[in-house]
């Protein structure tokens, strides 16, 4: 089984400060890793991705994210937060043995960047 | 990039009405496409994976007679929810993978339907 915990509801940052949105993960094999924002009344958009090679992914919009085995986490980091990244964001994983690599995610983190 | 297309975005209506909602990628082809319900302040929880040309694979819970999913072809599924009652009103998000659906590729989202239902 696979699962994904994003252990805060909620996280408030001072625009122009760095974010980080953290994720864990459990997988049986080797973990595929996501992040993707939702803005409100829509779907998903998809941030970066973690398949294979260095451990620090860089995405849309600035975002970046860092992947650490030992400490089964991809925490989801920006140098300095914009108001526009105020949204929900998700962390997902899959991993090799999922039927049609299905995606498990997070219950989603709220950012909000006070100007 | 990847586009998914959801319609219609909105839908009210009264007990006991069928609704349907589309989901077609735009510029690739998508053997696979997901169907999502998110509740407010919730996750998303996978309905079922939908397969084009065969049966949809339904996650436990999911009524499959309740939620019926066509994949007729590479860019189009449908989830209908058939007659429908105040408890299936949600938001209801379809996604679709690029290519083979290889573990490599994301998943591109659809903008979602909120359905209402009186």
């Amino acid at each position: 089984a696979q699962s994904v915990a994003q252990p805060e509801d909620q996280v408030n940052v001072a625009e122009g400060n760095p974010l980080t949105v953290k994720c864990t993960y459990s997988v049986s094999g080797n973990p595929y890793l996501f992040w993707y924002v939702q803005y409100p009344n829509r779907g998903l958009q998809f941030l970066l991705k973690y398949i294979t090679g260095d451990n620090l992914v860089k995405g849309s919009y600035g975002f970046e994210a860092e992947f650490n085995k030992s400490q089964t986490s991809f925490h989801l980091k920006k140098p300095s937060a914009l108001v526009s990244d105020s949204a929900l964001y998700f962390c997902a994983v899959t991993y090799s043995g999922a039927g049609s690599y299905q995606l498990t995610f997070g219950k989603g983190t709220k950012l909000s960047v006070i100007p | 990039g990847a586009v998914v297309s959801q319609h219609p975005s909105r839908v009210i209506c009264k007990s006991g009405t069928s609704v349907k909602i589309e989901c077609r990628s735009l510029d690739f082809q998508a053997t696979t496409m997901f169907w999502y319900r998110q509740f407010p302040k919730q996750s998303l929880m996978l309905m079922a994976t939908s397969n084009e040309g065969s049966k949809a694979t339904y996650e436990q819970g999911v009524e499959k007679d309740k939620f019926l999913i066509n994949h007729a072809s590479l860019t189009l599924s449908t989830l209908t929810v058939t007659s429908a009652h105040p408890e299936d009103s949600s938001f209801y998000i379809c996604s679709a993978r690029e290519g083979g659906g290889g573990r490599n590729q994301p998943q591109h989202f659809g903008d979602g339907t909120r359905l209402s239902i009186l």
